[in-house]
């Protein structure tokens, strides 16, 4: 089983259209994440859930909207795509252990590369 | 976003040498560190954590954490080809509800044989 699953794999579209990009995770986290990897490997985080709730918005353009239905969802939805949009958005979870540290992790998703053309 | 700093590279090693990977965030309120190691075209996946100052070994790679500096370190010991992939530092920052991971630019490695 994929601990975390995000589709599609490959995003192909124009300049101007909307879309989606769906994650679920099945390891029971609290907390999920989406984050956005350049052409220069740098992965940047854009939104923070915990229990479906908004933790964290890191500047990112409001044509960015992220749903979280429950918390093993959490769907990223682009309006106007542009072509600067074109990146590989990983999305992630994690949970806070009860106790100490030793296993604290962010589980990723395979990655959705999206191409704006 | 948090500044994690990192060497971008390339960084290449002889086959059999010892690697050197260094990383430095800015906030002191830092709590984990983790390094993270991505091939081309995959996700990142965790070969490493530490949360408090010193050495931590696990098979050929040891972190080093020296929060007064500020700095985390990865070594690499008898590098492999197959070591050869980007490394990703990455911090967490904030409270319990929902630890925040924060990445550097990443360095990539390239074992030569």
């Amino acid at each position: 089983d994929t601990a975390v699953s995000q589709t599609p794999k490959y995003l192909v579209t124009q300049m101007g259209n909307d879309k989606s990009i769906k994650c679920e995770q099945n390891l029971g986290h609290d907390t999920m994440y989406w984050y956005k990897q350049d052409s220069k490997k740098f992965l940047k985080i854009m939104f923070s859930y915990n229990n479906k709730e908004l933790i964290i918005n890191e500047t990112v353009p409001n044509r960015f909207s992220p749903k979280s239905p429950d918390k093993a969802h959490l769907n990223l939805h682009i309006n106007s795509l542009e072509l600067g949009d074109s990146a590989v958005y990983f999305c992630a979870s994690s949970q806070v252990p009860l106790k100490g540290r030793s296993n604290e992790k962010l589980f990723f998703g395979s990655g959705t590369q999206l191409s704006v053309l | 976003q948090k500044e994690v700093e990192q060497n971008s590279g390339p960084l290449s090693v002889p086959e059999g040498a010892i690697a050197s990977l260094n990383c430095t965030y800015s906030d002191r309120g830092s709590q984990s560190f983790f390094w993270y190691r991505q091939y081309s075209g995959k996700s990142p996946e965790l070969i490493m954590s530490i949360y408090s100052n010193g050495d931590k070994e696990d098979g050929r790679f040891t972190a080093q954490l020296n929060k007064a500096s500020q700095y985390v370190s990865l070594l690499i010991r008898d590098s492999q080809p197959s070591d050869s992939a980007t490394y990703l530092c990455a911090v967490t920052i904030g409270p319990n509800t929902g630890n925040q991971f924060y990445f550097g630019t990443g360095t990539s490695l390239t074992v030569i044989p």
